[in-house]
């Protein structure tokens, strides 16, 4: 499954299949992007960060994606989980600024 | 766990009051962040401290708003004769300044409702 950031604010996955979540950033001097995991009533969870002289990283079942031509970031999630059910954000970071996009809600099916 | 953490949890005031939120961030971490979020939205950014140091206030920080960092430990967001519009979750994050951007570490955040 496969989202478009804020033009599609809900990726509905089944529990086993890969998800895309894509992130439109705006500053194109934003040198250091994050991925966080926000549950219901709790603060965002870090997941991953990359720095804009990478286009990829890999991390535990999660690689982010940054291609700065097109300031779109993306987080890929294997093998979705029921437990990866949350909003998912992308953050942008220029110096000790960090911005936040409005989230994707990822629900996983079972 | 050495989190972030912020209390109270919950507050519930009327419109008018004050009302005062405390941030305790990780321990060895220099930087701390006050963010608001409200509901189906990202947080945005509110003010930054490095140290004691009130370093950068967003324009969405009115005067009715203080931030303070006295011993750049623990921090408290106050605000002032509270409006229905400043009902939100007031979250708090932390970071170590290692010379490059590091991740903020979030706390689980204090929900306002002004009535």
């Amino acid at each position: 499954g496969e989202s478009v950031g804020l033009h599609l604010p809900t990726l509905s996955v089944q529990e086993g299949d890969n998800s895309i979540i894509n992130c439109a950033y705006s500053n194109s001097a934003s040198d250091y992007f994050i991925w966080y995991k926000q549950e219901s009533g709790k603060g965002p969870q870090f997941i991953i960060d990359i720095r804009s002289n990478m286009d990829k990283r890999q991390g535990q079942r999660v690689t982010v994606l940054l291609n700065k031509t097109v300031k779109h970031l993306s987080l890929q999630i294997a093998a979705t989980q029921p437990g990866d059910s949350a909003v998912y954000f992308c953050a942008e970071t220029v110096v000790y600024d960090m911005r936040f996009g409005a989230g994707t809600r990822l629900t996983v099916k079972p | 766990d050495t989190g972030v953490s912020q209390n109270p949890r919950h507050k519930i005031t009327k419109r008018g009051q004050n009302v005062t939120f405390r941030c305790d961030p990780i321990s060895e971490h220099n930087r701390l962040y006050w963010y608001r979020q409200t509901l189906g939205q990202g947080p945005e950014f509110l003010t930054y401290f490095q140290n004691e140091a009130q370093l950068e206030k967003s324009r969405l920080l009115s005067d009715r708003f203080s931030a303070e960092r006295p011993k750049g430990s623990f921090s408290t967001l106050e605000i002032q004769r509270t409006e229905q519009g400043d009902s939100a979750m007031y979250l708090c994050a932390s970071s170590l300044e290692t010379g490059a951007n590091s991740p903020l570490h979030f706390g689980n955040g204090t929900r306002l409702t002004v009535t």
